[in-house]
């Protein structure tokens, strides 16, 4: 199974910032990669595909970068909207180990 | 515009059984790939079930195997989740979703709350 770890698990940040998440596969999945947004008792949405895509409707401030075993999910100005949870997500291989742990962006 | 609607959650006791289901509607049901994820209480997404546009199930996670089994009617637009010999562990918000073959995905239901105890 393929191990994805995202870090950090917890992110402190202000309204305004540029923040960066990771998301580490344990083995290369070329591009196969998604990210998603998940806010208290929602259901998760998707953000990103194919590592740099951005999903339609979704702003601009999302971009997300990477290939092989290293993404990253960048948000460039944060506002209150995106205090959050996001997830990056394989589909190189149909495995448990499909979604990260999660990364929380929080309020400083 | 897309909609899933889950139904069919609740509380059951341990060994016990439920069938989820998923009401779709503002796409063409049979032209998509769909999925069961769940997420237990303050927890991480899980991968459950998979199955394809002709109902052939292309992923069961390893903790469900043997116990849940997906299905798909196209001409209802509905997409199911039988669950047997339900485990605590089980307990989770299950959500409905669409993806693509490959995997990705797009549309998210709001999600039922399963709670196995006795």
């Amino acid at each position: 199974d393929i191990q994805m770890t995202q870090s950090p698990s917890t992110l402190s940040a202000s309204v305004g910032d540029r923040v960066t998440i990771t998301c580490r596969p344990s083995q290369n999945i070329s591009t196969w990669l998604a990210w998603y947004q998940q806010k208290p008792g929602k259901a998760p949405k998707l953000l990103i595909y194919d590592a740099s895509s951005l999903e339609s409707g979704v702003p601009s401030k999302f971009s997300g970068s990477g290939s092989g075993t290293e993404f990253t999910l960048t948000i460039s100005s944060l506002q209150p909207d995106d205090f959050a949870t996001y997830y990056c997500q394989q589909y190189n291989t149909f495995s448990r180990g499909t979604f990260g742990q999660g990364t929380t962006v929080e309020i400083k | 515009q897309v909609h899933l609607v889950e139904s069919g959650g609740g509380l059951v006791k341990p060994g016990g059984s439920l069938r989820l289901s998923c009401a779709a509607s503002g796409f063409t049901f049979s032209d998509f790939y769909m999925s069961w994820i769940r997420q237990a209480p303050g927890k991480g997404l899980e991968w459950v079930s998979f199955i394809n546009v002709g109902g052939k199930t292309i992923y069961c996670a390893d903790s469900v195997k043997g116990r849940f089994a997906v299905s798909r009617d196209n001409g209802k637009n509905s997409l199911y989740l039988q669950m047997n010999s339900l485990r605590a562990e089980d307990t989770a918000v299950y959500y409905c979703v669409r993806a693509s073959p490959m995997g990705v995905f797009d549309y998210w239901g709001q999600g039922t709350l399963i709670t196995v105890s006795s």
